[in-house]
């Protein structure tokens, strides 16, 4: 079936490191994504997301890459600080028979080490 | 301006008994989504409603399970005979629209249900 996965279950950073966080999803279909970030015990927050008709697109400190040739995801934290330290998801957006609805990944737990 | 609620935070049922659980949307959206969260997984989709309509319920276990967002109210998740097996966290999200622009979804914070 059709699913959004990651290649890293765990990454772990030296504070001020930038930070890469993979995704590999396979709908080619999948027009918007979104990045998450999950901190222990909370829901999801949104980071920031971007529309297939682009390939980039930046926020503050995070940048999101997507190549939909071999259907990746990345996001990228610059100066990684101890609050990055999170479990971060990407999700696509699943539109089928006039419901739209997000597909998770696994998720990437990230460390950040002072 | 409040976030998505959801309670109770933490729900402890034994096995067979009924949970009830509850979201209340941010002000202004009328689209709810309700995921299922088990230890170390991603989210999983179970519904997605609008005020008074199931719209795509394609996630949600065919028994036990059935959910509801009435016209006045919040949304309820309503798992009935409880198992073991439904022990995870449960998330719902809101949004203003159904798609497009304004599509965000905002998550709660969600329920930690444990069956004992």
């Amino acid at each position: 079936g059709e699913s959004v996965g990651l290649h890293l279950p765990t990454l772990s950073v030296q504070e001020g490191d930038n930070s890469i966080i993979n995704c590999a999803y396979s709908n080619s279909a999948s027009d918007y994504f979104i990045w998450y970030k999950q901190e222990s015990g909370k829901g999801p927050q949104f980071i920031i997301d971007i529309r297939s008709n682009m390939d980039k697109r930046q926020g503050q400190r995070v940048t999101v890459l997507l190549n939909k040739t071999v259907k990746h995801l990345s996001l990228q934290i610059a100066a990684t600080q101890p609050g990055d330290s999170a479990v971060y998801f990407c999700a696509e957006n699943m539109a089928q028979g006039g419901s739209e609805k997000l597909v998770f990944g696994k998720g990437t737990k990230l460390t950040v080490n002072p | 301006n409040a976030g998505v609620m959801q309670n109770p935070r933490h729900l402890v049922r034994r096995r067979g008994q009924e949970a009830r659980l509850r979201c209340s949307p941010m002000k202004g959206h009328s689209h709810v989504y309700w995921y299922r969260q088990l230890p170390e997984e991603g989210l999983k989709f179970m519904v997605y409603l609008q005020k008074e309509n199931i719209i795509d319920e394609s996630g949600m276990p065919k028994e036990r399970f059935s959910a509801e967002f009435p016209k006045e109210g919040p949304s309820i998740l309503r798992i009935q005979q409880v198992v073991r097996g439904d022990s995870a966290a449960y998330f719902c999200a809101s949004s203003l629209t159904g798609q497009g622009a304004s599509y965000e979804q905002y998550f709660g914070p969600g329920t930690r249900l444990t069956v004992t």
